[in-house]
């Protein structure tokens, strides 16, 4: 398998412009995972699906982020309109169902990440 | 609900020193334990896991991790660093629980000291 698949690798937008980010879990994963990293607030959860459905979206910041899972293969995250404190890498992860049948036992691998950067 | 602390957000130590990463947890049922490395630029990658069994736990690259439940500790060694081993390593916890989501410390940073 490919691992986990993000695009694009890096993305350089203006204030108030739209930004998509995508994701391709591993095949045969029900979990997946979207991921925010910065210095200041290190690795945050933004929100988790399980066989596509958004089981919890706590760790979404704002109403300007919105996040889809229409099929086991794909995946994307939107935020509308983008400001300049969104610049953070995103990561996407996928995992296989735990020992407990929940999203927290069981290795989640990672997509090499989006570095946004919002000007 | 689970919570983990990682003492000290940077350690640097020679070529061919010990390399110890501390890990304290708190977690109101069963934990489960994970350790991950994130090199420059690339997503983070499983080092090693405890999930039950024996508590001494060995990883990828060298690295082992002891879960000591009376010091709700799980931290990271490794006998002799190499260069290759400068990353940032997360210590991760969750629980055996249908609802748990996994929660990932602040990481540190390791410097290899030539």
């Amino acid at each position: 398998d490919a691992g986990v698949i993000q695009s694009p690798r890096h993305e350089v937008t203006e204030m108030g412009q739209e930004v998509t980010l995508r994701c391709k879990p591993i095949s045969g994963h029900d979990y997946l995972f979207w991921y925010r990293q910065t210095m200041m607030r290190g690795l945050e959860l933004l929100i988790y699906f399980n066989n596509n459905v958004p089981i919890d979206d706590s760790g979404m910041p704002e109403d300007r982020f919105s996040a889809k899972m229409p099929n086991a293969s794909f995946s994307t995250l939107k935020i509308q309109p983008s400001e300049p404190r969104d610049s953070a890498v995103y990561f996407c992860a996928s995992s296989a169902p735990g020992l407990a049948g929940g999203p927290s036992t069981d290795t989640q691998y990672f997509g090499p990440g989006t570095r946004l950067t919002v000007l | 609900a689970q919570s983990v602390t990682q003492l000290g957000s940077h350690v640097s130590v020679s070529e061919g020193a010990l390399v110890l990463l501390r890990c304290n947890y708190s977690s109101s049922v069963p934990p489960y334990l994970f350790w991950y490395v994130q090199y420059p630029n690339q997503g983070l990658q499983l080092l090693l896991k405890y999930t039950t069994g024996a508590t001494l736990v060995k990883g990828i690259n060298g690295f082992e991790a002891e879960f000591k439940k009376s010091e709700t500790s799980f931290h990271l060694t490794k006998p002799s660093a190499h260069m290759s081993d400068a990353a940032e390593y997360f210590c991760a916890v969750s629980g055996y629980s249908s609802a748990s989501k996994i929660i990932f410390g602040s990481g540190t940073r390791l410097s290899i000291r030539p």
